[in-house]
């Protein structure tokens, strides 16, 4: 069954503490994997797009990178304003167009 | 606004009432979206349209549940019988026709609360 587990579930940072946040995946067959950030009582927010291992995108003071196994989401340097909930999803192969997330990690940056 | 446009935002309903939700989708945008969001978890994929034709539904939507997307434009999600295990964020999420869930565009949801 196709499976997508974020670690850790919460995560509380001091402002200009760098950190990372991962995604672990076990699917059938990767299409694409998303990262997205969602504010208290909004939708998701779409930050990235990764379609192969070694692929690597960058936004300000984030920077998502993937492989074979797993995505990784890191925080340079944060401020209060990057407090969100981070949600990793993941497309796979075949004959379907739905997203499979993870449960998130809920990220607090203290100033 | 060029954004994902859900109605109503918040709807309290008894048990056992029909509910009725709105998305209007980017207009550019094809393909259209139906997730259900509890309290600590992700979104969980409801179904889709591509235009006005349904594609794929999910195990999720039960019988209770009805979507339409008359002429490929606004869809309603129907909810009849509610119950309380419906209490959710219905997220509605539209994209242009390029594959690959390519820029998935959220709205705000609405949360439906079952009393």
């Amino acid at each position: 069954e196709d499976q997508v587990t974020q670690s850790p579930e919460a995560l509380r940072l001091q402002e200009g503490e760098s950190s990372s946040l991962n995604c672990s995946y076990t699917v059938s067959g990767l299409r694409g994997l998303f990262w997205y950030r969602q504010d208290p009582g909004k939708g998701p927010e779409f930050l990235f797009t990764l379609y192969s291992a070694g692929e690597e995108k960058e936004k300000e003071r984030l920077k998502a990178t993937l492989t074979k196994k797993e995505s990784f989401l890191h925080i340079t340097a944060p401020k209060p304003e990057d407090s969100a909930t981070y949600l990793c999803a993941v497309q796979t192969r075949g004959a379907t167009n739905k997203l499979i997330f993870g449960t998130g990690t809920l990220l607090a940056v203290q100033p | 606004d060029t954004g994902v446009s859900q109605n109503p935002r918040h709807k309290i309903t008894k048990r056992g009432q029909n509910v009725t939700f709105r998305c209007d989708p980017i207009s550019e945008h094809n393909r259209l979206y139906w997730y259900r969001q509890t309290l600590g978890q992700g979104p969980e994929f409801l179904t889709y349209f591509q235009n006005e034709a349904q594609l794929e539904k999910s195990r999720l939507l039960s019988d209770r549940f009805s979507a339409e997307r008359p002429k490929g434009s606004f869809s309603t999600l129907e909810i009849q019988r509610t119950e309380q295990g419906d209490s959710a964020m219905y997220l509605c999420a539209s994209s242009p026709d390029r594959g690959d869930g390519f820029g998935y565009t959220f709205g705000s949801g609405t949360r439906l609360t079952v009393v």
